[in-house]
């Protein structure tokens, strides 16, 4: 079945100390997007990127950063973080036109 | 700006009842809709959407009709199961750029008694 994977499921790092977390797709999408979801909220719009051309929101720290070596793979990097970053972070997929969007399981992210 | 103004939660209902979650949206164009579900620890899963004024969406006995006189587009289901349980998000999409961004409602959380 055509998927969004997000790998690990759970990641645990220290404060400060870079952590990388993966998501890979299936789809053959053009667009990949990344979230980040705190309890009880609705999913914030960190970036995406549409093929090569990588879009950050306005309000997304510099703390956060992101990679798109092929179609398949995104990672999302947090250089340094702080306990503010613990959250669920979702990868999703999409098309330019059409609109919706396919999400990963996410990974929950532990800083302690 | 475009936004989605989802009704207040929590819900809790007993199982079979009838199920009414309200969306309002704001938009300055034709966005496409959506309802989008969260268990527990999971991702969200798209339920269902609509793209167009007059749209009827459904999956899994859930229904919600695009209402552009309105600018709603409320979920009903008519008997709720216990596994129904789970956060339940109103999006749009903005179609206006080279790439579709969602921009979602705050969720509300659904309980269901057996």
């Amino acid at each position: 079945d055509a998927m969004v994977i997000q790998n690990p499921r759970y990641q645990v790092t220290q404060f400060g100390k870079p952590v990388t977390l993966s998501c890979s797709q299936t789809l053959n999408h053009n667009v990949m997007y990344w979230y980040q979801q705190k309890s009880s909220q609705a999913p914030k719009l960190l970036f995406h990127y549409y093929d090569k051309d990588f879009n950050n929101e306005a309000d997304t720290p510099d703390n956060f950063q992101s990679r798109r070596p092929n179609t398949s793979f995104c990672f999302l990097d947090i250089r340094s973080p702080g306990l503010g970053d613990a959250a669920m972070y979702l990868c999703a997929t999409g098309t330019p036109v059409g609109g919706t969007q396919y999400f990963g399981p996410g990974t929950r992210l532990l800083v302690l | 700006g475009d936004s989605v103004t989802q009704m207040e939660g929590p819900v809790t209902l007993s199982e079979e009842a009838f199920l009414t979650i309200n969306c309002t949206y704001t938009a300055t164009g034709y966005p496409s809709l959506f309802w989008y579900v969260q268990y527990p620890g999971e991702g969200l899963q798209l339920l269902l959407k609509a793209t167009k004024a007059d749209d009827k969406g459904s999956n899994k006995g859930f229904e919600a009709t695009y209402r552009k006189e309105t600018t709603s587009f409320h979920l009903e289901k008519g008997s709720v199961q216990v596994s129904d349980s789970a956060v339940y998000f109103c999006a749009l999409s903005d179609l206006s750029g080279a790439n579709s961004k969602l921009t979602f409602g705050k969720g509300i959380t659904l309980s269901v008694r057996p």
